[in-house]
């Protein structure tokens, strides 16, 4: 069965770089036939899409993000990982990872992980 | 990219049906049948009910439908129980390669 957790610091000092890892158990990242994302959540609001990846290393960022984010992933760790640079107060919420069921971004997002807060502060 | 717009908050009482909306634009939900709805319960991961508009994904329930007409897709929920209090949010594909969330509707069972 497929399973996604994430990892990373809970706490991020502002303009620092927010790292997190997503780590696949049940289905190999190298697949061909996903995509693999990370969405976040922050307190009180909704869901926001950050970006994707392949296992080729295409990738596609909401535009919201692009200049900041970098999605990447590790092959022979069966992982995918995240970094937002220049972290601000607005950067803290809840990061989930979470795989498209077929091969394009438009597939739908099933399954996700747990997910994992993040809280800017000095 | 602006998020999808849903209402903030919708509640009915038991057995009854609520319908949810989800209103986008001709680049995203009125142009593309990949319309989404997830089911979130505070504390747990998000979980797929609905995709391609309307087709239930392996074990939702038969009283969660979807819908779309124009730019705008619904989710109902009939016979509506405890268990499905929590948030809904929709989800659609863009004409400019990107996905895009709605704001979310927090379902109250009274």
């Amino acid at each position: 069965q497929l399973q996604l957790q994430e990892s990373g610091p809970g706490l991020v000092r502002p303009s620092e770089t927010l790292s997190l890892t997503c780590s696949v158990s049940g289905d190999s990242i190298s697949s061909p036939s996903y995509y693999w994302g990370w969405i976040r959540q922050p307190p009180g609001k909704g869901l926001d899409w950050i970006g994707s990846i392949n296992y080729s290393g295409t990738t596609h960022y909401n535009p919201s993000f692009k200049s900041r984010v970098t999605i990447s992933v590790d092959r022979s760790k069966n992982q995918m990982s995240l970094k937002v640079r220049s972290v601000t107060a607005e950067d803290t919420a809840v990061y989930y990872c979470a795989r498209h069921w077929a091969s394009s971004i438009a597939a739908s997002l099933d399954p996700w992980g747990q997910g994992t807060r993040v809280t800017v502060s000095s | 990219q602006s998020a999808l717009t849903q209402p903030a908050s919708v509640s009915g009482s038991r057995g009854q049906s609520i319908t949810i909306s989800c209103t986008g634009t001709s680049s995203d939900v009125g142009i593309y049948n990949l319309v989404s709805w997830y089911q979130h319960h505070p504390g747990k991961a998000p979980k797929l009910i609905i995709y391609e508009v309307d087709k239930r994904q392996s074990g939702t329930s038969n009283r969660f439908s979807g819908s779309k007409s124009g730019n705008t897709a619904s989710l109902t929920i009939s016979g509506l129980q405890a268990e499905d209090e929590a948030v809904y949010y929709c989800w659609s594909y863009t004409t400019a390669n990107t996905v895009l969330f709605g704001g979310g509707t927090s379902v109250t069972v009274l």
